[in-house]
């Protein structure tokens, strides 16, 4: 089956700082890429929607001046936490489409902003 | 608007059955299920399109109601490895549109 991979799998940063986290599908090419965003025993929100070429389209209430999206290449989506708050912290999960129905996730990144 | 699961958590004895609602306020062209275990991605299970579809592999099926917008799954017989945390996700438009993931439905199995 496809693969998505997530790098790195946890991070810990100090308040102020920003971190990048990839999203890589890795056995075939992702016309679009979802940042979904998990709190701790809650369901998982979309964050924003990516597309190869092109900007992300964020969901209602996700500032894109701090959640930056790249999607450079159809193997690759980038999400930088600019300037992460303790608030930022959480489970950051990324899922690719190859233009079929199903979406295929990435194991995830745990975010701590100490 | 998050479609709404329920039960919202439920705890079985292994060989049990169970069946996990989804319900959505919109119209609905798919309807995709994960279980996601604790701290890890959620593992996709199945997808139901438009149409009335109904699934299943294994001991594991689903059903979707498009005029209710509403989607079924049912577990059968029930494992220790069926426990996680289940999720439906629902698409309201053609196909790759976005999910919007549901309530989730905590499904602990005991011996």
């Amino acid at each position: 089956g496809a693969v998505v991979s997530q790098h790195p799998s946890w991070v810990i940063c100090k308040s102020g700082t920003s971190v990048k986290i990839e999203c890589r599908s890795l056995d075939f090419q992702a016309t679009t890429m979802f940042w979904y965003r998990q709190f701790p025993k809650q369901s998982l929100m979309l964050m924003a929607t990516s597309n190869e070429g092109s900007k992300a389209t964020y969901e209602q209430g996700v500032e894109k001046d701090k959640f930056l999206i790249n999607h450079a290449s159809l193997t690759l989506s980038t999400l930088t936490v600019t300037s992460a708050h303790p608030e930022d912290s959480s489970f950051y999960i990324c899922s690719a489409k190859d233009g079929t129905y199903e979406q295929y996730f990435g194991p995830g990144t745990r975010l701590t902003v100490t | 608007q998050q479609p709404v699961q329920s039960p919202q958590a439920v705890i079985l004895r292994e060989g049990e059955d169970a069946v996990i609602n989804c319900s959505s306020s919109k119209a609905l062209y798919s309807v995709h299920w994960y279980r996601q275990k604790h701290g890890e991605a959620p593992v996709f299970l199945m997808i139901l399109l438009k149409g009335g579809e109904q699934k299943g592999h294994d001991k594991i099926s689903a059903s979707f109601n498009e005029k209710k917008q509403q989607s079924s799954l049912y577990l059968t017989a029930s494992q220790l490895s069926y426990s996680g945390t289940y999720f439906c996700g629902t698409e309201t438009g053609g196909g790759g549109n976005k999910l919007t993931f549901g309530t989730g439905t905590q499904l602990k199995v005991e011996l």
